[in-house]
């Protein structure tokens, strides 16, 4: 498979609190991407980290990578009711060429 | 503004009647590609174009075609469809097949009877 499988499921957290979720994938990647989906709306592109990069910062974002372990987390700090949405990471594989499959995610729920 | 435009928003349709669901995108990109969401299976891709004329099989092709006579539109035809039709429909578009990420339509609900 080529996609990239999020771990939890899901996750539910207070607003204020951080919120981790954690990305694996199995092959050679060129960047690793996450998207966030609010229910039932587009994906929304958030942050894009290439193979050769370890850390990237986006406002409340960072995200991680280590390519020798193929594996992402992405953080979210002093979450807000609005990041209540599910977020999904995207290999994007060095040969994958028009091909861009998207895992199950995680569902994550902020309460105020 | 840069955007990925889906229509229409929601339709219910009967099964056997052809239906086009259409998507626009003012971005200038050469990749677009269309999914289907479903409960329990996430986002499978169903066709993609790589530029003007070129198409291609995703993961869950049958049942639908597609066409790219232009750059900005990619509409999703269903000939004749089925109640396992019935999903949410994202259209998605990207410079370079989607390296530096895509752009994802508000989605189409479409429910076949």
């Amino acid at each position: 498979s080529q996609q990239g499988e999020e771990d939890p499921q899901a996750l539910s957290i207070q607003e204020g609190e951080n919120a981790t979720m954690n990305c694996s994938y199995k092959t050679s990647i060129n960047n690793l991407q996450w998207y966030r989906q609010n229910s039932g709306r587009g994906l929304v592109h958030l942050i894009l980290i290439r193979s050769n990069e370890r850390e990237k910062h986006s406002g409340r974002l960072r995200v991680t990578l280590d390519t020798s372990k193929k594996s992402s987390s992405l953080l979210i700090t002093a979450s807000r009711a609005a990041d209540t949405a599910s977020y999904f990471c995207v290999p994007y594989l060095t040969d994958s060429w028009g091909k861009f499959q998207f895992g199950a995610g995680t569902q994550v729920v902020v309460t105020p | 503004e840069a955007q990925v435009t889906q229509n229409p928003r929601y339709l219910i349709t009967v099964t056997g009647k052809k239906l086009t669901v259409t998507c626009s995108q003012n971005m200038n990109h050469e990749y677009m590609s269309w999914y289907r969401q479903d409960p329990g299976l996430g986002l499978r891709q169903i066709y993609y174009s790589m530029n003007v004329e070129v198409t291609d099989k995703g993961d869950v092709p049958e049942g639908y075609k597609v066409s790219r006579k232009e750059k900005r539109n990619f509409p999703l035809i269903l000939e004749s469809p089925s109640p396992n039709q019935t999903s949410l429909y994202f259209c998605a578009s990207s410079w370079t097949g989607g390296v530096q990420g895509y752009t994802f339509g508000s989605g189409t609900r479409l429910t076949v009877v």
